[in-house]
């Protein structure tokens, strides 16, 4: 078992680039989640999927959209990439509702300039 | 609402030396509560977890008690190493919206010196 994968690992983008960060997890979860890490904040929900085909909104979703066309697949994208974007950003995956224990990738760090 | 505050860091200690990891919350309802690692250059793990008041979970020599009377879920172990050094997260499982969510701390950098 691969866990939960994340690609790109590092990434530098222009301010109002556009790119997408891929999570992939093999553990047939049903949840699925995109936090963002900024220093001296913690992680912060940008939005999360509780099934194939489901998304919803986060504590912070401005300027990014996801999809879950697959169950295994969680995509986040950045349409038109900010400064205030610069951060690290993990996926996450968990069973259930039921099972509270959230598996995390390695992050993917984003510098916007 | 749901909020997690910890000790601010970072905190610096020497090799065997006592580590208490202060965390406290607000909560509606009964939440989960655990304690997750991040070593430096990966991703979040989960230490310990403890899903109901008094419980105690432990792992790899770290405790930590759910004390519902003080809101409170403090990370302890009696003797670190210089393999300790990590970020420590506190966290809180609330259902908000329907959906399971952690609630996370800041985090407390913690560098152990030998």
């Amino acid at each position: 078992n691969a866990g939960v994968t994340q690609t790109p690992k590092f990434r530098v983008l222009k301010t109002g680039q556009s790119m997408t960060l891929l999570c992939a997890q093999d553990m047939n979860h049903e949840y699925m989640y995109w936090y963002r890490q900024d220093p001296g904040m913690g992680l912060r929900l940008i939005h999360y999927s509780v099934g194939e085909g489901t998304t919803a909104k986060g504590e912070v979703p401005d300027g990014y959209n996801v999809s879950r066309l697959k169950k295994q697949n969680f995509l986040l994208g950045l349409e038109s990439a900010a400064p205030s974007q610069t951060s690290v950003y993990f996926c996450a995956s968990s069973y259930s509702n039921l099972m509270y224990e959230q598996y995390f990738g390695p992050g993917t760090r984003l510098t916007v300039t | 609402g749901n909020s997690v505050t910890q000790m601010e860091g970072p905190v610096t200690l020497s090799e065997e030396a006592f580590l208490t990891i202060n965390c406290t919350y607000t909560a509606t309802g009964y939440p989960s509560l655990f304690w997750y690692v991040q070593y430096p250059g990966e991703g979040l793990q989960l230490l310990l977890k403890a899903t109901k008041a008094d419980d105690k979970g432990s792992n790899k020599g770290f405790e930590a008690t759910y004390r519902k009377e003080t809101t409170s879920f403090h990370l302890e172990k009696g003797s670190v190493q210089v393999s300790d050094s990590a970020v420590y997260f506190c966290a809180l499982n609330a259902l908000i919206q329907g959906a399971q969510k952690l609630v996370f701390g800041q985090g407390t950098r913690l560098t152990i010196n030998p």
